[in-house]
């Protein structure tokens, strides 16, 4: 799969660093899409944008800031972040707003010491 | 809101026979998608088969075929001839059509062995 990419795979980081996860899709997608993924729970979403402009954001502490500079790639810094931010990261794209179908990519695991 | 439920945490299969997965889901919209994803080791989230609910026909894609139920908010995923390779978590999730929302509503995970 090659359709959308995430970098790193993993990230080990302490809790004062500031490290920024990548995403990046091939498919000419105009919707981008962050999701959490934690033990035992549910997918979350996070972050929505379409045409690059933030379109939902569900609750998201301000310690995780998102980016999306063009259609084609999303950013999710992070700062100052918490043990229970451990997670796998997901990032996702779809055709626009509407259309149904999301695509991922194979996610970041994330560490927070 | 819309929740989804996958009322079985773990399910094992024979190679070269037949599961099928759980899922059913609550909404008082009727015009949403509902999908089945898989999750290998791998943690790449792979999109198995999707179903339009105004569609009656069910969904297939050469192995996998779902049973959608809509006055039951039922929407299970069969597995035919199952392989190792099919071995991994599967996911359920809804969304919905109507404007305002692009979020994917995701039950829990069914985590399918497949033995040899």
């Amino acid at each position: 799969e090659t359709g959308v990419t995430q970098t790193p795979r993993h990230l080990v980081m302490g809790m004062t660093n500031k490290k920024s996860l990548k995403c990046e899709q091939h498919l000419g997608h105009n919707a981008m899409y962050w999701y959490k993924q934690s033990a035992k729970k549910p997918l979350e979403l996070m972050f929505v944008y379409s045409l690059e402009e933030r379109v939902e954001n569900n609750s998201v502490p301000s310690r995780f800031s998102p980016e999306c500079p063009n259609s084609s790639h999303l950013f999710l810094h992070l700062h100052t972040l918490q043990p229970e931010d451990s997670a796998l990261y997901l990032c996702a794209s779809s055709l626009n707003r509407r259309e149904g179908t999301q695509y991922f990519g194979p996610g970041t695991r994330l560490l927070v010491l | 809101a819309q929740t989804v439920t996958q009322s079985q945490p773990e399910m094992s299969v024979q190679e070269a026979e037949t599961v099928t997965l759980s899922c059913t889901y609550d909404t008082s919209e009727s015009d949403y998608y509902l999908f089945w994803y898989k999750q290998p080791p791998s943690r790449q989230m792979i999109l198995v088969i999707r179903q339009e609910a105004y569609k009656q026909q069910n969904a297939t894609e050469n192995r996998f075929s779902v049973n959608f139920q809509k006055a039951a908010k039922s929407f299970s995923l069969k597995i035919s001839d199952s392989q190792l390779g099919d071995a991994a978590m599967y996911f359920c999730a809804y969304r919905s059509r109507q404007g305002g929302s692009e979020k994917l509503v995701f039950g829990k995970g069914t985590k399918l062995t497949v033995n040899p």
